[in-house]
């Protein structure tokens, strides 16, 4: 199961917006729509933030927000937070799978 | 509360076996799949293994596929992961998680336990 591609890194200035991508292929992302993404601080357990595609459990800031295109999902930070600066990982089902994750992303609030 | 507390992590040389436990409570557990994800020092998350809630279906990535298996006793409230053959890059911290009722999200992870492979 190849991984899903996101950029190694990204960063934006407090109340900046930013969005991470995660390209993978009509077999994971493109084909459905169970597109998940993770926040993880250094040392720590990941933490669920969206869930199919857009979704967002009940302990999670609405300035976290999922979408989807084809086969690139995306995760938009809005209104940054030093407090947001951590690791951010896509998963997708996948026809091969049934789960692959993306590389991970850190994300520096400078 | 959801609680999910691995155990089984340790030291062992390459070719050997370990296994890993997770014990659930605070849900139906034979209601949810579960799954663990791995994670080697310093690199991102790695899908390994899941198995459905009645544990009729088990799936394994295709780097333990033969090496691992996974298995659950429902009646107590365990997720196991027994790893065979251990080679040096299955070294990581071992997460068990709890499936979030559809294919793609685990809402609730435990602390992980680290596997070492050496020699």
């Amino acid at each position: 199961q190849s991984a899903l591609t996101q950029p190694a890194s990204v960063s934006g200035s407090p109340g900046q917006s930013i969005t991470i991508s995660c390209t993978g292929t009509s077999s994971d992302i493109g084909g459905y729509n169970y597109v998940s993404w993770y926040q993880q601080y250094p040392g720590k357990v990941p933490k669920l933030l969206i869930f199919e595609v857009s979704n967002r459990p009940s302990w999670v800031s609405h300035r976290f927000s999922g979408s989807k295109s084809g086969n690139t999902a995306s995760l938009t930070v809005s209104g940054l937070q030093a407090e947001d600066e951590a690791d951010y990982y896509c998963s997708s089902y996948t026809s091969r799978g049934p789960l692959v994750f993306g590389g991970g992303t850190k994300l520096t609030v400078l | 509360e959801v609680q999910l507390l691995e155990s089984g992590g340790g030291l062992v040389q390459p070719g050997g076996s370990l296994r890993l436990s997770c014990a659930a409570s605070g849900f139906t557990f034979s209601s949810y799949a579960m799954t663990w994800v791995r994670q080697a020092p310093g690199k991102g998350l790695e899908w390994v293994s899941a198995i459905t809630g009645s544990g009729s279906h088990t799936y394994y990535a295709d780097s333990v596929k033969g090496r691992f298996t996974i298995s659950r006793d429902n009646t107590k409230n365990t997720l196991d992961l027994q790893m065979n053959s251990l080679r040096v890059d299955d070294m990581a911290v071992y997460y068990c998680a709890k499936g979030k009722g559809g294919p793609d999200a685990s809402d609730y992870w435990g602390q992980g336990t680290l596997v070492t492979v050496s020699s």
